[in-house]
């Protein structure tokens, strides 16, 4: 058991340009959440897939988020045009089948926009 | 799902136990307490949940009033390494959508 991982774990983009997340969840999670995160502040959720089907998506995932998850196994969150308000930390989440209350955290992407 | 109110930083001395409190008066029956935390500069790892009976595993215990208005989880004793940010959450198990609503959480400084 590996862990959630996420790349990269810092990003910093000027203000206009696209940037891309990715997310490998634990082997057979098909579960997978993004959440972001700001100072101070708790996890947000993002959006979340149970497989490769996208079943949920917050009002905070505005036009310029896209998330996917081609073959149920490792997910991507872009930003396109990123604003400085989109600075903060995007954590990826993962669950087993079966189980709803654990869900096992990766470290974080921090995207810092210039 | 039901919000929570937690204070908002809580100090302990090494070795003792920490009691950190959790108020949910708008829980439902069907509502489930669950605790994560967060150490600097990681993501969040889940602590412990329970319904209505008090729970105990490796990590901490959790403690839910008769009315299931409030909990307390508390690590046995406490070491450096617990200090995080504490985060009670109230949530539907089970439920399709399964996510889970943070708030601020309190943050707990352990001190030698």
């Amino acid at each position: 058991d590996t862990g959630v991982s996420q790349d990269p774990r810092h990003k910093i983009t000027k203000r206009g340009q696209n940037v891309t997340f990715r997310c490998d969840p634990i082997s057979e999670h098909n579960r997978l959440y993004w959440y972001r995160q700001t100072l101070g502040q708790g996890p947000e959720f993002l959006t979340y897939f149970q497989n490769e089907a996208q079943l949920e998506k917050s009002r905070l995932l505005s036009d310029r988020f896209s998330a996917e998850r081609p073959k149920g196994s490792f997910s991507t969150l872009e930003i396109q045009r990123t604003e400085q308000g989109d600075s903060a930390m995007y954590l990826c989440a993962s669950t087993p089948p079966g189980t709803f209350y654990e869900q096992y955290f990766g470290p974080g992407t921090r995207l810092t926009v210039t | 799902d039901a919000k929570t109110t937690q204070p908002p930083s809580m100090d302990c001395a090494e070795g003792r136990a920490a009691n950190l409190p959790c108020n949910h008066s708008t829980i439902s029956g069907n509502e489930y307490v669950y605790w994560y935390r967060q150490i600097h500069s990681q993501g969040p790892q889940y602590i412990i949940h329970g319904l209505k009976n008090n729970e105990t595993n490796e990590m901490a215990s959790l403690i839910i009033t008769e009315d299931r208005k409030s909990s307390t989880l508390i690590l046995p004793h406490a070491t450096l390494r617990d200090t995080a940010v504490y985060y009670c959450i109230v949530r539907v198990d089970n439920s399709g959508y399964s996510t889970l609503t943070f708030g601020k959480g309190t943050m707990l400084l352990v001190s030698p």
